[in-house]
């Protein structure tokens, strides 16, 4: 089964760079055709997608974030890691890192798609 | 601003019946996926596609779509399913993901 771990500094500075890593378990992050995304939650918040990439390095940034977002994978450390540039306190939340997939329903012609395993979180705090 | 909006609170009476509704533009094209979420505790996914339950979801959980809307219904509401609820799917411009903004449910 596979599992993920979010890892990396809880504590960043004011327009630093935030850089966390997403470790995948129970699986190779190259099987499948699976996505692999960043979301993150401010406290007392919603959720809120930021970027997902495939193993072939193709990646998708959500238009709000995408100045500042570089998101890379590492297949040989079965890794995907997020880099968020400038940050502000703004920023601070609990990031999740999760695996996309999807499916197709003949009978309706619709695609579908949907975040099936889930990290548990990292909360990172921007402040000085 | 959230492309699929959601009802911010609901309520249900123990072993009722319960509809939480997420409306969008791209619902007429994807389905939703749903996602419950306790306090402290990350997401976890428990509707998906036309109506799929992963592995462990309990039955009264099911799915449904018409239109612009997508919805979460639990039929007999357990005091353990009080969570924050929230939908997700493609965005209307064709990005690939947007979340509703959560729908926090109160067993009573």
């Amino acid at each position: 089964q596979v599992q993920l771990q979010e890892s990396g500094p809880g504590l960043v500075k004011p327009s630093q760079t935030l850089s966390l890593t997403c470790t995948v378990s129970g699986g190779s992050i190259s099987s499948g055709s699976y996505y692999w995304s960043w979301i993150r939650q401010p406290a007392g918040k919603g959720l809120e997608w930021i970027g997902r990439i495939y193993t072939s390095g193709s990646t998708n940034y959500n238009p709000s974030l995408k100045s500042r977002v570089t998101i890379s994978v590492d297949t040989s450390k079965n890794q995907f890691s997020l880099k968020l540039s400038s940050v502000t306190a703004a920023d601070t939340a609990v990031y999740y890192c999760a695996r996309d997939n999807s499916g197709y329903d003949l009978r309706s012609t619709y695609y579908y798609y949907y975040m099936d395993v889930w990290g548990k979180g990292t909360t990172v705090t921007v402040s000085s | 601003s959230s492309e699929l909006t959601q009802d911010p609170a609901v309520s249900v009476a123990l072993g009722q019946t319960v509809r939480i509704t997420c409306q969008g533009d791209s619902l007429r094209s994807y389905y939703a996926s749903w996602y419950q979420q306790k306090p402290g505790q990350a997401p976890v996914l428990v509707i998906y596609g036309k109506n799929n339950r992963p592995s462990g979801i309990p039955d009264r959980f099911s799915g449904s779509s018409s239109g612009n809307t997508a919805s979460l219904t639990i039929t007999g509401a357990q005091a353990e399913d009080e969570a924050d609820y929230y939908c997700n799917s493609r965005d209307s411009s064709g990005n690939p993901w947007v979340f509703g903004g959560g729908t926090k449910l109160t067993v009573l």
